[in-house]
């Protein structure tokens, strides 16, 4: 059974820096393509990020772009999302997701919650 | 970016209700449209991808439809586990957007 856990997840300032981590289990994760997407409190989702299987490329939504770093360590089956110079509006939900060609988001995790707040 | 627009944005209906969602993409899609189920608490979770294709467990009473820019997930008989939002997404190009969500509530 696939299993992603995420992790992280705080209060922080305006400004400021945070790294989650999303654990995954139960599948052969070097194999997957991963991604985060995220869900501000009350609004929708909204994809942020994705990684190949080898790590070697990256995309990211403009709205993340320079800020946020995608990246995976296989050895560990762990995915990462490093965070800097967070605004309030990166205030959500943050869930890793494995995903397929055409691009669709076949298992999810509960999620980590961000706050960026003073 | 290809903005995603879901009608309505809720609906209550009854248990063994016949429910349908629609999504509207701002250009061509052709099928490159999914369905997603969020319940609070849980993992949100793939209903159908590429327009039609029944993700593997989910319950045949889901089905998709629709190509180009109109696509309509519909809910043959409603169960008590369907009551969630349901969002569309669009994997026709980047960034892969949603749509705004249908929440289904109990009448």
């Amino acid at each position: 059974e696939v299993q992603l856990l995420e992790s992280g997840g705080d209060l922080v300032q305006p400004g400021g820096s945070l790294r989650l981590s999303c654990a995954a289990s139960g599948f052969t994760f070097s194999n997957y393509p991963m991604s985060w997407v995220r869900q501000a409190p009350g609004k929708g989702l909204e994809w942020v990020s994705a990684i190949f299987g080898n790590g070697g490329t990256t995309f990211y939504a403009d709205s993340v772009k320079g800020r946020f770093t995608i990246s995976r360590d296989n050895s560990k089956n762990t995915l990462y999302l490093q965070m800097n110079s967070l605004r309030a509006e990166d205030t959500a939900v943050y869930h890793c997701a494995t995903y397929r060609h055409p691009i669709h988001f076949d298992n999810w995790g509960q999620g980590t919650l961000v706050t960026v707040s003073s | 970016d290809i903005q995603m627009t879901q009608s309505p944005s809720s609906l209550s209906a009854s248990v063994g209700d016949r429910v349908t969602i629609t999504c509207r993409a701002s250009q061509s899609i052709s099928n490159y449209l999914n369905w997603y189920q969020l319940i609070p608490g849980k993992a949100p979770k793939l209903l159908i991808y590429t327009a039609s294709s029944l993700q593997s467990g989910v319950p045949s009473r889901f089905s998709g439809s629709g190509s180009g820019t109109d696509f309509t997930l519909t809910i043959s008989s409603l169960q008590p586990e369907d009551f969630a939002t349901y969002y569309c997404q669009q994997s026709y190009s980047s960034p892969y957007t949603f749509g705004q969500g249908t929440n289904l509530e109990i009448k």
